[in-house]
């Protein structure tokens, strides 16, 4: 069963915009990522936050998180046509717990 | 390393063929997970293994579907009867447990359609 859920559902943005997706959990967790899916391929791990943490950056990318609303975002900012993707969350649980969840996805189209 | 191998990458077949999917985790990671992707119901995790020995099915829709891993570095999803349902993106990961940073690598999956 799906953990966690994305939103939008979709997102269409100007290249150069920042692109903001969230997504929200229902129960406690370890750790929260969030991968990236080029349409017709596997997913690809672009940063993980802790549940002790509240903000983490990589590049472009920024990521919050609020244990107490159970939810988190994903900021992307001055987006390129070549983020165009599907964004996914995904959570696990228990420290020993390797079993995560996944959520539906964000699509986001960059158009040039 | 080649990263994690999935085959066939396409499989097309029909209603109640048998259907055997391959994975090869990446060498020295000791968990695999088999998932599901679909238009409809997302990103479904089926079953996954630590060692080799399965953990959580409780994904596996139903007896149709089966999974092993004989050893650290093979394992195969066999749906037997597939059903025109079963069509869908069919992807493998493994990681290293015991680790504090569970980032999952992800195969390319295998795209199975059932006419």
């Amino acid at each position: 069963s799906q953990q966690g859920e994305e939103d939008p559902q979709a997102l269409s943005i100007q290249e150069g915009e920042n692109a903001t997706m969230n997504c929200s959990y229902k129960t406690s967790i370890n750790n929260l990522q969030w991968y990236r899916q080029n349409s017709g391929r596997g997913l690809v791990h672009l940063i993980l936050i802790r549940s002790n943490e509240r903000e983490k950056h990589s590049g472009r990318l920024r990521v919050t998180l609020d244990t107490s609303k159970k939810s988190s975002s994903l900021l992307i900012t001055a987006s390129r046509a070549a983020d165009t993707a599907s964004y996914f969350c995904a959570t696990d649980t228990l420290p020993e717990d390797n079993d995560m969840r996944f959520g539906a996805g964000t699509r986001l189209t960059v158009k040039p | 390393d080649a990263g994690v191998i999935q085959s066939p990458r396409h499989e097309v077949t029909e209603m109640g063929q048998e259907v055997t999917l391959r994975c090869k985790p990446i060498s020295g990671h000791n968990s695999l997970f088999w998932y599901r992707q679909t238009m409809m119901r997302g990103l479904e995790l089926l079953i996954y293994f630590n060692n080799n020995v399965p953990i959580d099915d409780s994904g596996m829709p139903e007896d149709r579907f089966s999974a092993k891993m004989p050893n650290a570095s093979f394992s195969t999803l066999k749906i037997q009867p597939s059903e025109p349902r079963d069509s869908a993106v069919y992807f493998c990961a493994s990681i290293t447990t015991g680790s504090s940073y569970n980032e999952q690598f992800f195969g390319p999956g295998t795209r199975l359609t059932v006419l």
